[in-house]
């Protein structure tokens, strides 16, 4: 069955430094990924997304990665702040009605 | 403010009642969905709707139940069926053009 991963320990940084989180799906070949931040009670937001086709996307300071052949996708923040922290889930597009999200990685920064 | 409720943000529930949770959205989005997230779990597809009158079963649809009878809403329903129902209940709104999910708030029910 398709399947997506995301590391499920925590990710503690200093501010100021880079944040990466990662994403792996196996059993399926999606024409994107999404990534979305989840705040504790709240609803996910919508970040980014990218095409099987595009190699990177940013957006201020978000960079999102997509490798076809490693089937990984890999969502950066730079100069990372304490209101970054939060949790952020990848999700792909698991056939044309749904999409499947992975548990989401916690990011927290620290001063 | 455009966007999607949901209402209400907390709900208790005694075992063997029937509860329904509200989600209404005011994008003009066609399609509507519902996931239960659990500790630890990503989000899991409980109903989902395409269009008016219309809607499927996602993959944990049992114990729940749906009705779309306006483009706007899109009501749940917690049936004394589902075995272990508190968890946190989140409503979305699906665009197409980039395919994006829209979320409410959440409904967070607990069984006492």
């Amino acid at each position: 069955s398709q399947k997506i991963e995301q590391n499920s320990e925590a990710l503690n940084i200093q501010e100021g430094k880079t944040a990466t989180l990662t994403c792996n799906y196996t059993n399926y070949s999606p024409a994107y990924l999404q990534w979305y931040r989840q705040d504790p009670g709240r609803g996910p937001v919508f970040l980014l997304l990218i095409r099987e086709n595009e190699k990177e996307k940013r957006k201020e300071r978000l960079k999102v990665t997509f490798d076809t052949t490693l089937k990984q996708s890999l969502f950066h923040i730079t100069a990372s702040q304490p209101a970054d922290s939060a949790t952020y889930l990848c999700a792909f597009s698991g056939g044309y009605n749904k999409l499947i999200f992975g548990a989401g990685t916690r990011l927290a920064v620290h001063p | 403010d455009g966007g999607i409720t949901q209402s209400p943000k907390y709900l208790f529930r005694k075992e063997g009642q029937n509860v329904t949770l509200s989600c209404e959205q005011n994008l003009n989005h066609d399609a509507m969905y519902w996931y239960r997230q659990d500790p630890g779990q990503g989000l899991r597809l409980i109903y989902y709707s395409q269009i008016v009158n219309d809607f499927q079963k996602g993959d944990i649809a049992e114990g729940y139940s749906v009705s779309r009878e306006k483009k706007e809403s899109f009501p749940l329903t917690v049936t004394s069926a589902q075995k272990n129902p508190t968890a946190f209940y989140l409503c979305a709104s699906r665009a197409w053009d980039p395919d994006t999910q829209y979320f409410g708030p959440g409904t967070r029910l607990t069984v006492l």
